[in-house]
């Protein structure tokens, strides 16, 4: 069965500390996504990938860097957390003709 | 630019009422959109709950139904008798179906029945 599966599901970090949330996909898709979602915002896209090696930049990439090390991995790492990045984190997956596949979240809190 | 826009929540009916979310969007950049509303319960992620990929068309899933209206840039979805499991978010989007596509996301609407 298709799937996405995020982890942690739950993180509490410090202020200027590394955090890394993982993706884990095993659609075969070829692009990935990682998405924060904020009360009163939609989902906002912070970095994509056409696949393994591959990352760009989405519309809020400042603060994040992304790491596609192969197709079913898709990582987001916060080098300097700040408590403006405290958020519920999505990853997605898709390929053409398909609907998005999202994760359960990872749930960020930064103090 | 390419948006979506969708009823402000949060929306609270009462169990057996019917159900109207409104979703419009704008897609500039992109030739033939695709539709979607996504669904979020309560501690789980977004889950597809229907989509439409042509225009004049009806999706359905679970109740609920929404209608690709091209003319209107529209895709409201609608249950005619919602029940307390109904309670979550949802989320309209907006993608194309080309090689690599950003999907646009409304803000989400959050549901609450009340039995």
């Amino acid at each position: 069965e298709a799937a996405v599966t995020q982890s942690p599901r739950n993180k509490v970090a410090v202020t200027g500390g590394k955090v890394t949330l993982s993706c884990n996909q095993t659609n075969n898709h070829n692009n990935m996504y990682w998405y924060r979602q904020d009360t009163g915002h939609g989902l906002r896209l912070i970095h994509y990938s056409y696949g393994a090696g591959s990352t760009e930049k989405g519309d809020i990439p400042d603060g994040y860097k992304a790491s596609r090390p192969s197709q079913e991995n898709f990582s987001l790492i916060l080098e300097l957390a700040t408590p403006s990045q405290t958020s519920v984190y999505f990853c997605a997956s898709w390929d053409r003709g398909q609907a998005p596949l999202f994760g359960e979240g990872t749930r960020l809190s930064v103090l | 630019g390419d948006s979506v826009t969708q009823t402000e929540g949060p929306v609270t009916v009462s169990e057996s009422e019917s159900l109207i979310i409104n979703c419009t969007y704008s897609a500039t950049s992109i030739a033939y959109p695709n539709l979607f509303w996504y669904v979020r319960y309560p501690g789980e992620g977004l889950q597809l709950l229907l989509k439409v990929i042509t225009a004049g068309q009806k999706g359905s899933s679970r109740g609920f139904e929404a209608t690709y209206n091209k003319e209107t840039t529209s895709f409201h979805l609608q249950k005619a008798s919602v029940q307390e499991s109904d309670s979550a978010v949802y989320y309209c989007a907006l993608g194309a179906n080309t090689g690599y596509q950003n999907f646009y996301f409304g803000k989400g609407t959050s549901l609450t029945v009340i039995p």
